[in-house]
This record gives C-alpha cells, structure tokens and sequence, in this order.
C-alpha cells in the first residue's frame, strides 16, 4: 500500500461543476503540498499545509491532521483547470529530507 | 529570475552510455532535489541536496550520482545507461525544508535509452 493514495485517479468534469479531489497519507508528516501538473509536463506548486484551510482565487485546500487526509476543491471549474494534481508530503522536521508523493489525479474539463 | 533551468530538455542515449542532466537555479535556494516520473507511479526521489557539499539518496538512487559543489548547480550523472531509466526527469528546489516554502520545478528532461 502507497504512503500517499490519491482519489480518484481519473475524474471528467463539465465546466462549472464543483470538484472535489482527496489526498489520504498513513506517515507523520510536517506539511503536505498540492502539486498541478499541466499537460505540456510542468509543474506548480499550489498549496502548503500544515493545518486548517487555505484558498487562493477558485481553490481551496484543507487538512485534517488527525485523520490523516487532506482535500483540493476547484470551485466553478473550467477547461484550463485541466491538468494533474498531485498530492505530496513532508516528513516531520528532524527526519528524512524526502517529499512522498501520490501518484496524481487527472482532471479533465469539458467545456 | 530564470528560476530553475534544466538542460537538455530531450535525450536519446544508447544502452551503456553515459551522460549528465544539468539544473541550475537562480533563487539561492538551500534545497535541491531530482525526480523521475514514470507512468502510473508518482514522482520518485532520486537524490537530494540540502546544501552546497552535501548530498543524500533518496528512494530509487542506483544508477546516479550527484554532485552539489555550488548553491546553484545540481547535476544528475547517468553512469551507465539501462532501458529501466528511461523516465521524465524533474529538479526541483526550495529556499528550505521547513515545510511552508513551495518547491520550484524544472520544465523536466524526456530521456529514452535504447
């Protein structure tokens, strides 16, 4: 079983629709990142979290330390939302210096 | 800020042979890090660096080796060359690893080996 299970693996979305994707983690960990990769291979950083929510224009981020999961909405989604997203976290200060990273969900919305 | 530069950004090498990915990044960033993304597996670490001098593997570290001699530059040597690193490889970097900086990627190297 992965560290780091990204849900769902695939998911199509008609523009507008709300969009829901979960990032649930088994380790400890210091932060989690929510990664977008475009189609054309880049990749952004979108959010860091250590707790609570963050939202930057149509995104939301949250986590749930305790229960060990974390959730990245796109609020009135569109086409240009497209991409893979990609969860990924940080072991606690004082351990190993390595990201673990989910395996990606890729969004596809149609306009 | 040109932020992290990777080159080639397209390789084709034979079995056996060797080569070196280069990424560099303008940001003084402590932290570097290279990847390789293969289909239906997430990013995997290959080695890392937290600072100029030192260096540490990461999960898939056999075949590469690193160097970190400056802040800037962090080159991922091939020794020799196998079909299995046939991968998209990504450097990335981040000021820290303190968990709330984000970390800069490269625009990623498409290696084949035949």
């Amino acid at each position: 079983k992965n560290e780091v299970e990204q849900s769902p693996q695939n998911l199509t979305a008609q523009e507008g629709e709300f969009i829901t994707i979960n990032c649930s983690y088994s380790v400890g960990i210091s932060a989690l990142h929510w990664l977008q990769q475009h189609p054309g291979g880049g990749i952004v950083s979108l959010f860091m979290l250590s707790s609570g929510k963050k939202k930057h224009g149509r995104l939301i981020a949250t986590i749930n330390i305790q229960e060990k999961h974390s959730s990245l909405h796109i609020t009135a989604s569109h086409p240009r939302d497209s991409a893979v997203y990609i969860c990924a976290v940080l072991p606690p200060l004082g351990g190993t210096y390595k990201y673990i990273f989910g395996t990606g969900t890729r969004l596809k919305v149609l306009a | 800020n040109a932020g992290v530069t990777q080159t080639p950004k397209f390789q084709v090498l034979k079995t056996g042979q060797s080569m070196t990915l280069q990424c560099a990044q303008d940001m003084n960033h402590e932290y570097m890090s290279w990847y390789r993304q293969d289909p239906g597996m997430g990013l995997r670490l290959i080695h890392y660096s937290v600072g100029a001098g030192i260096t540490d593997q990461g999960e898939v570290p056999n075949g590469y080796n690193v160097s970190r001699s400056t802040t800037e530059d962090f080159p991922l040597r091939l020794l020799s060359a196998a079909p299995s690193q046939t991968s998209v490889y990504f450097c990335a970097s981040s000021y820290n690893f303190e968990g709330n900086q984000p970390q800069h990627f490269g625009d990623g190297t498409r290696l084949s080996i035949l």
